[in-house]
């Protein structure tokens, strides 16, 4: 079975800041791979997503996450957070055969200070 | 909007009683999935429909049960409620069951057991 560790349950940043929140999944077989955001009050949205070819992927609001195979992590990354960026980010993973139920991570909680 | 829509967003019961949460899917998504999402044991996947069909199980307890209609809404029935049980309940869709096509979550309910 497939596994995901969010190695920080939390990480406080300064606006303007850059930011990496570090993800590392188990499995035997190969992978899809996710982000998802999930505001206060809200369910969690799609962010990007790994599937195949390029290992970095980026996303509309500026995040960018490289799939990196021999290290088994799927890092996502900001060069410059913003207020609005405030948030709960989940990493995900599911088996490109077999079980297709995506397993969640625990969570990091983004906190951006001014 | 991610196009599901769970209802109520708010539940608050006693013990040992039972309740229903609903979920309509996306639009044009055939399958639905409820996780559960609490502190302790972050988001946990329960059970998955695909067509009125239950195609997978996961940390469901004998006291939940769900179904999906054949209008393709979801219902996931909680009986026997314990304390344990108060935790937000998220529905999410997708088009298909392969392992690369992402979820769409609803803003979740939730279940307040008192």
């Amino acid at each position: 079975a497939q596994s995901v560790t969010q190695l920080d349950s939390q990480v406080p940043v300064f606006e303007e800041a850059p930011v990496e929140l570090r993800c590392n999944y188990s499995s035997s077989v190969s992978v899809y791979l996710f982000w998802y955001v999930q505001y206060p009050n809200q369910g969690l949205q799609l962010l990007l997503k790994y599937l195949s070819g390029s290992t970095l992927v980026e996303s509309i609001n500026g995040f960018e996450a490289e799939f990196n195979k021999s290290q088994t992590s799927f890092h996502l990354r900001k060069p410059s957070v913003h207020i609005s960026d405030t948030a709960e980010y989940f990493c995900a993973v599911s088996l490109s055969g077999g079980s297709y139920i995506p397993t969640f991570g625990r969570g990091t909680s983004l906190i951006v200070h001014p | 909007d991610s196009g599901v829509t769970q209802t109520p967003k708010h539940l608050i019961t006693a013990t040992g009683q039972r309740v229903t949460l609903r979920c309509s899917p996306r639009s044009g998504d055939l399958s639905v999935y409820w996780y559960q999402q609490s502190l302790d044991q972050g988001l946990q996947f329960l059970i998955q429909y695909y067509n009125g069909e239950e195609r997978a199980k996961g940390n469901i307890l004998e006291r939940f049960s769900a179904q999906q209609f054949p209008d393709l809404h979801s219902e996931l029935n909680l009986s026997s409620l314990e304390l344990g049980d108060s935790a937000l309940y998220f529905c999410a869709s997708s088009v298909e069951i392969q392992g690369n096509s992402p979820l769409h979550f609803g803003n979740g309910t939730r279940l307040t057991v008192t």
